[in-house]
């Protein structure tokens, strides 16, 4: 079956720890984003890629970094430059960066900084 | 810049009962609209999507919503709501001028009683 997988579920980090959340997708999209979801706030974006080496800022992409050197793979990195990592983290990708076309989305990542 | 407004935050209803959730954008040209639906600790999952044409959109669940220009709408709409209809639900804007961002609101959260 194609989807998206993101790994781990259930993340705990130290302050000062960076930590990588995996994102794969298997259903040949171009496009891949990361979200961050916090209560109340509905999601934010963090990262883009429309194409394979290359990737853009989303609204709130302090203190993260990603890459994109394969098509199926887009991972996202929360350094310790990110004042308030604590958050659950979607992945998404679509056929086609236009906005006009369904995102799918992974089942996320629960990240938790102690 | 696009933006979505969902004004309720909690929504109580009865099951058995109609739903309506409001969704209202902010945005010059046609955008494009989704409605999408998440269970706790779940990714998100489309439940319908509005490009252009009939104003009325059905989708999956026995959802359906109207695209209301002149009001800058997109309300969320089932008839009798059931109770694994409990979820959050996210209204979205999408518009080619915007590349392949998808801009969120903030959700509203269904609670149904039996």
């Amino acid at each position: 079956d194609g989807g998206i997988t993101q790994s781990p579920k259930y993340l705990f980090r130290k302050e000062g720890q960076n930590v990588t959340l995996s994102c794969e997708q298997n259903l040949n999209h171009d496009a891949m984003y990361w979200y961050r979801q916090d209560p109340g706030q509905g999601l934010r974006l963090i990262y883009y890629s429309q194409i394979v080496n290359d990737f853009q800022k989303g609204d709130i992409a302090e203190g993260y970094s990603v890459s994109r050197e394969k098509k199926e793979s887009f991972p996202l990195t929360v350094t310790s430059a990110q004042k308030n990592p604590t958050a659950f983290y979607l992945c998404a990708s679509s056929r086609e960066g236009t906005g006009t076309n369904e995102q799918f989305f992974g089942p996320g990542t629960r990240l938790t900084v102690l | 810049a696009q933006s979505v407004t969902q004004p309720d935050i909690h929504i109580t209803v009865s099951e058995g009962a109609s739903l309506e959730l409001r969704c209202n954008y902010s945005y010059g040209a046609t955008p494009y609209l989704f409605w999408y639906v998440q269970s706790p600790g779940q990714g998100l999952q489309l439940l319908l999507k509005y490009f252009s044409g009939d104003t009325l959109v059905q989708g999956i669940k026995g959802f359906e919503a109207e695209f209301k220009r002149s009001q800058s709408s997109f309300n969320l709409r089932k008839p009798s709501v059931h109770w694994s209809d409990a979820a959050e639900y996210f209204c979205a804007v999408g518009a080619r001028a915007a590349g392949n961002k998808l801009t969120f609101g903030g959700g509203t959260r269904v609670l149904v009683k039996p």
